[in-house]
């Protein structure tokens, strides 16, 4: 089954701890991406890769650190967590890049106290 | 589940009878955009896209319409079903010379009333 699969799916952590929130997906997609959602707006992205060891800022990267040394993994780093960082967290993969036929994972909750 | 937006936009329709989503978008450069279905508890699921050289295109039970003069985005949802209640996102895709950008609306909710 084509998946997308995050882990932690539930988070709470304290400020300044460092946590990494994996992603891991199994269609072989070249474009993988982080979203954070906040309430009334929207998804916002946070980082992307086009491939493997190739990465760029979206547009809320501050506080946030990826790395993309293998196709399929693609995690998201928060070296010094603070509660503004408190959101919930999509993963996302595409073959093509971009929206079309993407594939989300099912979210992490992040509590940061 | 997850609560995605709590001033969401909330359109309430009757099951059996078509729904009409609505979109503003910003950046005349976007060469397509995608529509999205979020569930309580889930990730975005991909429903349908349109190019940006497109005015209209049709899935099952889906229709997205175009109108690029004033920027507008519309999902037509036929004869809806209690299923079809989520959070509904439309983005937006610009492809620039570090690959896709993709910037999403701030969804409405769709409650299907039986």
């Amino acid at each position: 089954e084509a998946q997308v699969t995050q882990n932690p799916r539930y988070l709470i952590t304290v400020t300044g701890k460092k946590l990494t929130v994996t992603c891991s997906q199994n269609m072989n997609h070249e474009y993988m991406s982080w979203y954070r959602q906040d309430p009334g707006l929207g998804l916002r992205q946070i980082y992307y890769s086009m491939n493997v060891e190739v990465t760029d800022k979206g547009d809320v990267p501050e506080g946030y650190k990826v790395s993309r040394k293998e196709k399929r993994n693609f995690p998201l780093i928060l070296e010094s967590p603070s509660p503004n960082q408190t959101s919930l967290y999509f993963c996302a993969s595409s073959l093509y890049g971009g929206g079309t036929e993407a594939f989300f994972g099912q979210g992490t909750r992040l509590t940061v106290v | 589940g997850e609560s995605v937006g709590l001033h969401l936009p909330t359109l309430s329709v009757q099951e059996g009878d078509n729904s009409i989503i609505n979109c503003a978008y910003s950046n005349s450069a976007s060469d397509y955009f995608i529509w999205y279905k979020q569930e309580s508890g889930k990730g975005p699921q991909f429903i349908i896209d349109i190019r940006s050289n497109m005015d209209k295109r049709q899935g099952q039970r889906v229709t997205v319409l175009l109108n690029k003069t004033v920027k507008h985005l519309s999902l037509q949802i036929a004869a809806t079903q209690p299923g079809d209640s989520a959070v509904y996102f439309c983005a937006e895709n610009m492809r620039g010379a570090a690959g896709n950008k993709l910037t999403f609306g701030g969804g409405t909710r769709v409650l299907v009333k039986p």
